[in-house]
């Protein structure tokens, strides 16, 4: 089965550090999203790449935090420096989005990536 | 911004029995309708995708339909089994896909 791979699955840290989390979405899929699952807010978009530009990232705290998509095998989701309140599962999705007729797509997600920071 | 709301937040049932949930949305540029099932220490994975005013799509004994023109969708479940027990997501994709809080289901055996 294909699937979307999140690197890493935990990660702890300390106040202050970069932290720097990997995924790499299904082959084919030209569209990344990245969510983080908050108590308060359930999924919350953080930002979405399709063909490997940055549609939105109006989720993102931009003082902080930056996504990118080097190629189109590796999406990354960067923080720095991070913050307790920054601790939450983050997850990445990806889908083939090829315009509005394509709206049945569906989006994989990833295992998600767990990040603690004390 | 987009508003994507879910009733009810949580819903305990005993096995056997019927539920369903509600998703509201905008009702201007729709593209999609999805319903992901989230069990806990997962992801979320897919359970339908509707794009059409009037769409029912069924799985099993899970059902779903749409009502673009209003902005809702319907999630049933049907005879309700411990293994259902999860939280169900809806997201509304007009370009970018938001989504709900989500409804979680405990049904006791």
């Amino acid at each position: 089965d294909a699937r979307v791979t999140q690197t890493p699955r935990h990660k702890v840290t300390e106040m202050g550090q970069e932290v720097t989390m990997r995924c790499q979405p299904i082959l084919g899929h030209n569209t990344v999203f990245w969510y983080r699952q908050t108590m308060m807010q359930g999924l919350e978009l953080l930002a979405y790449f399709r063909n490997r530009a940055p549609l939105d990232d109006s989720g993102m705290p931009k003082d902080r935090f930056s996504a990118e998509m080097p190629d189109a095998t590796l999406a990354t989701l960067k923080i720095q420096p991070s913050e307790p309140r920054d601790s939450a599962v983050y997850f990445c999705a990806s889908g083939l989005f090829l315009g509005r007729s394509s709206g049945a797509n569906v989006l994989t997600f990833g295992a998600g990536s767990r990040l603690t920071v004390l | 911004i987009l508003n994507v709301e879910q009733s009810p937040q949580s819903l305990h049932v005993q096995e056997g029995d019927s539920t369903n949930f509600t998703c509201s949305f905008p009702s201007s540029n729709f593209y999609a309708l999805h319903w992901y099932r989230w069990e806990t220490a997962k992801s979320p994975e897919a359970l339908f995708v509707m794009t059409l005013n009037g769409d029912e799509k069924k799985k099993g004994r899970i059902s779903a339909t749409l009502n673009t023109k209003e902005g809702y969708s319907y999630l049933y479940i049907k005879g309700s089994q411990p293994e259902d027990s999860a939280t169900y997501l809806c997201a509304f994709k007009s370009g970018k896909l938001i989504f709900g809080q989500g409804t979680t289901l405990q049904v006791k055996p």
